[in-house]
């Protein structure tokens, strides 16, 4: 069966630290992926996607995140936190051509201390 | 983009009873979906709601359970029926919009919780 995996459930990190948070997927064929972000007491939110073309994807605020095929990931990253992304974050995934459904991952709730 | 207000935003009901939840869009989409977020899950797609016909269900979720209305392009409803603890969870509305496909909005979710 499909899956998406978030390797971190909790993570904790300093102001200016870098962030990798890990997505993985469990199907080869075609996918489109994405990253979500839910602040405190705010909506999800689209963070970044990636359908096609240049693996290396730009989103908001400064996260980017890369596509892996050959390892079926999607990490998302950041080079140095703010207090402000203070979130939990979502990798989902669309299985194109098997129901054509988002499954979502668990989520990593992320506390950055100031 | 699209704006999405639910309501309630959130309600503690009895077992056994049961609570309709509201979507409201600022735009009109043609498709939106109903997910549940279960303390420390992920969010689960409960069913897709099209306008004009009935509601897709995925596999777990049943329409006597969950029944759904989409009686207009901007409105659907959740219900859910003879509630029993379990159904404790955020219920969650968003759309595809702007064009851009399996893009999703968000609403701002229903917590319930069920004594």
């Amino acid at each position: 069966a499909q899956s998406v995996s978030q390797h971190n459930h909790h993570v904790i990190l300093s102001e200016a630290a870098s962030l990798e948070l890990g997505c993985n997927y469990s199907y080869g064929g075609t996918v489109n992926l994405f990253w979500y972000v839910q602040y405190p007491g705010q909506h999800l939110q689209l963070l970044l996607k990636y359908f096609s073309g240049d693996p290396l994807v730009k989103g908001i605020k400064g996260f980017e995140a890369e596509f892996i095929k050959s390892k079926f990931s999607f990490n998302l990253r950041k080079p140095s936190v703010q207090w402000s992304d203070t979130a939990e974050y979502f990798c989902a995934v669309n299985y194109k051509g098997r129901d054509d459904k988002i499954i979502f991952g668990k989520g990593t709730r992320l506390h950055i201390l100031p | 983009s699209a704006v999405i207000s639910q309501k309630p935003s959130r309600d503690i009901c009895q077992r056994g009873t049961s609570l309709t939840i509201q979507c409201q869009v600022d735009s009109q989409v043609t498709m939106m979906f109903w997910y549940r977020q279960q303390p420390g899950q992920s969010l689960t797609l409960i069913a897709t709601a099209n306008q004009g016909s009935e509601a897709t269900y995925e596999s777990g979720f049943v329409i006597d359970k969950f029944p759904i209305s989409r009686p207009n392009l901007t409105f659907s409803t959740l219900t859910v029926s003879n509630m029993s603890p379990e159904d404790s969870s955020i219920y969650l509305c968003s759309v595809e919009a702007g064009g851009a496909k399996d893009t999703q909005y968000f609403g701002p979710g229903t917590r319930l919780t069920v004594l």
